[in-house]
């Protein structure tokens, strides 16, 4: 089946730095990526949907300067959190669905925990 | 707009009893509907989607458009279905992305 893996899978930084997150589709073409945010004990929110070699589009009140977005490759995508605060720590995942597919393949996700 | 209500945050049933986890959902056009499952410790993963009309572990779902509900049941819950159950709607048009319901956890008690 498809998998879809992120990295890193945990991560802890001081307040002010830009932290990165790769979501790699290994074994099929991620021509679409999502990225989505959990808070604890809530649902998934959709923060962004990025096409392979565009740019992109990003949710109502999801800053789209403060979650960088970049879908390189097909096999690629990458959410750089800049200046992080406290408030951004969360549990960050990645979703990726081939061209014409129907199904969403999620990665583990990242916790991302800012001091 | 989409939305995707699961009214139980938590519901928690003996070995051998049936299980029905709730989802409604709010969408204008004619939507899919997928239930994903969470294992602990573990990624998410679709479980089943209403166009396959299949059977996953047991489990199965029927979309009612009349209720614009698209409840998950088993008749007999296992102790290893325990999980968190997300309800996830996608519209017909475009690339569009899913949206998750608030998820259920459903606890199976021996």
């Amino acid at each position: 089946g498809a998998v879809v893996s992120q990295h890193p899978s945990r991560v802890i930084c001081k307040s002010g730095t830009s932290v990165k997150i790769e979501c790699r589709s290994l074994d099929f073409q991620a021509t679409t990526m999502f990225w989505y945010r959990q808070f604890p004990k809530k649902s998934l929110m959709l923060m962004a949907t990025s096409n392979e070699g565009s740019k992109a589009t990003y949710e109502q009140g999801v800053e789209k300067d403060k979650f960088l977005i970049n879908h390189a490759s097909l096999t690629l995508s990458t959410l750089t959190v800049t200046s992080a605060h406290p408030e951004d720590s969360s549990f960050y995942i990645c979703s990726a669905r081939h061209l014409g597919g129907e199904t969403q393949y999620f990665g583990p996700g990242t916790r991302l925990l800012v001091l | 707009a989409q939305r995707v209500t699961q009214p139980e945050k938590l519901l928690s049933v003996f070995k051998g009893a049936p299980v029905e986890l709730k989802c409604n959902y709010s969408y204008s056009g004619s939507p899919e509907l997928f239930w994903y499952v969470q294992y602990s410790r573990q990624r998410l993963q679709l479980l089943l989607r209403h166009i396959s009309r299949e059977s996953i572990k047991g489990f199965t779902a029927d979309l009612n458009k009349g209720e614009t509900s698209f409840h998950l049941k088993k008749p007999f819950a296992q102790e290893e279905d325990s999980a968190m159950y997300y309800c996830a709607l996608r519209g017909n048009s475009g690339n569009t992305p899913l949206v998750f319901g608030k998820g259920t956890r459903l606890s199976v008690i021996a």
